[in-house]
């Protein structure tokens, strides 16, 4: 199975309130993992990823942050949301063991900030 | 580092036209490309991919899409559209680390 769980599905938030975001894998231990955002009208940004628990990369300097604290869980967080959050956020894993494989995403929760 | 670009944000075929979705890859090793598919608030699901070996390859729902190293490209084309193929497509390259890098994505809408 390559079952990936986000929630939560949609968010509405005020401007300066923290979140979370989670995103649980199911199947192969030691996945890779990304977090992406879809603002609207643009494509996919990469915003985290990770190989392991507590290892993180960040590709764009911004106000979020990510965190690993099991080997299938993937958080993004924010401690205050600014209105430029807003999007569809989108968890995925790497298949196969090489980096060569696809990402395989899940289903994406929706933020809105207000 | 690598990168693509689609050509086209949108486009707008008839029902049973030819789809044609133009993707130029930019990499400087050897390339690993992917086209997925968005349906709204949906994640997004593989089309196909091309690792090695046979240039032309062939994807779900009747798309297939042609390597050409020559001209950096790897177009996506479906022979016959269909209503269900109106989707958001986006093309996609890794050069053996840990990211992918996506294109802008092309809206396709069908007209009946």
């Amino acid at each position: 199975s390559q079952t990936i769980h986000q929630w939560p599905v949609t968010l509405v938030q005020p401007v300066g309130s923290p979140l979370s975001l989670e995103c649980t894998v199911e199947g192969t231990s030691n996945p890779n993992l990304y977090w992406y955002r879809q603002a609207a009208g643009r494509g996919l940004q990469l915003l985290f990823y990770s190989v392991g628990i507590g290892q993180i990369s960040s590709e764009v300097p911004q106000n979020l942050s990510a965190s690993r604290p099991q080997d299938r869980q993937f958080i993004l967080s924010s401690k205050k949301l600014l209105l430029s959050d807003s999007g569809f956020y989108l968890c995925a894993r790497r298949t196969g063991a090489s980096n060569t494989g696809e990402l395989f995403f899940g289903e994406g929760s929706r933020l809105t900030v207000l | 580092a690598q990168s693509v670009t689609q050509l086209g944000s949108h486009v707008s075929v008839s029902e049973g036209a030819l789809v044609l979705l133009r993707c130029n890859y930019s990499s400087s090793v050897p390339p690993y490309l992917f086209w997925y598919v968005q349906y709204p608030n949906q994640g997004l699901q593989l089309l196909l991919k091309y690792t090695t070996g046979a240039t032309l390859v062939k994807g779900i729902n009747g798309f297939e899409a042609e390597f050409k190293k020559s001209e950096t490209s790897f177009h996506l084309t479906k022979p016959s559209a269909h209503m269900s193929d109106a989707a958001e497509y986006f093309c996609a390259v890794t050069s053996n680390d840990y990211k992918l890098s996506f294109g802008a994505g092309t809206t396709v809408t069908v007209r009946a």
